[in-house]
């Protein structure tokens, strides 16, 4: 079993849809990134996030420490959201900076 | 701006070659990290740096190895490729437990 799950793998949506992707994770952690992958490679970091909600724009992050999940919600998806989005984790073990990836969310909003 | 810029999106190369994968930050960052990333596995960590000339394997370190002599650069080598190594590879670069910046990738195929 993977120390951290996504669900759901594949989503499609139509334009101004509300979108949940979902992460669990199995081991204790300082802290959760949500990163968005474009097609072409890019990665760039969405959102940090160690206790509560963080927003930016349409997206928002909530994270439950207790209960080892994190949500990524996107509201009015709009096509440009088509992406495949990444949860990641920083363990308490182990090296500080090291991160352990799930296997993403593949998005497409369709018109 | 972080940038973190890879030596080449595209490589093609023979079995048994030599592979350099050149990574470069300009944020004074003290962590680098090389990644591969495949369909179905997420990125898994290859070889991690967090001071030049110190370097600390990752999750898959076998039949790779890494240089870090400046600060900014962080060469990823593959001794004698095999055409398991294709895949896409992706360097990042950060401050200690914070936001990885992460390079475009470079897709490499062995044949």
């Amino acid at each position: 079993k993977n120390e951290v799950e996504q669900s759901p793998q594949n989503l499609t949506a139509q334009e101004g849809e509300f979108i949940t992707i979902n992460c669990s994770y199995s081991v204790g952690i300082s802290a959760l990134h949500w990163l968005q992958q474009h097609p072409g490679g890019g990665i760039v970091s969405l959102f940090m996030l160690s206790s509560g909600k963080k927003k930016h724009g349409r997206l928002i992050a909530t994270i439950n420490i207790q209960e080892k999940h994190s949500s990524l919600h996107i509201t009015a998806s709009h096509p440009r959201d088509s992406a495949v989005y990444i949860c990641a984790v920083r363990p308490l073990r182990g090296t500080a900076s090291k991160l352990t990836f799930g296997t993403g969310t593949r998005l497409q909003v369709t018109l | 701006d972080v940038k973190v810029t890879q030596s080449s999106r595209y490589l093609v190369k023979r079995t048994g070659e030599k592979v350099f994968l050149e990574c470069v930050q300009d944020m004074d960052h003290e962590n680098m990290f090389w990644y591969r990333q495949d369909p179905g596995l997420g990125l898994r960590l290859i070889y991690f740096s967090y001071d030049v000339k110190m370097k600390e394997k990752g999750d898959i370190p076998e039949g790779y190895s890494v240089s870090r002599e400046k600060k900014e650069r962080f060469s990823l080598i593959l001794e004698s490729a095999s055409t398991n190594q294709t895949s896409m590879y992706l360097c990042a670069s950060s401050w200690t437990e914070e936001t990885q910046y992460f390079g475009p990738g470079t897709r490499l195929l062995v044949l």
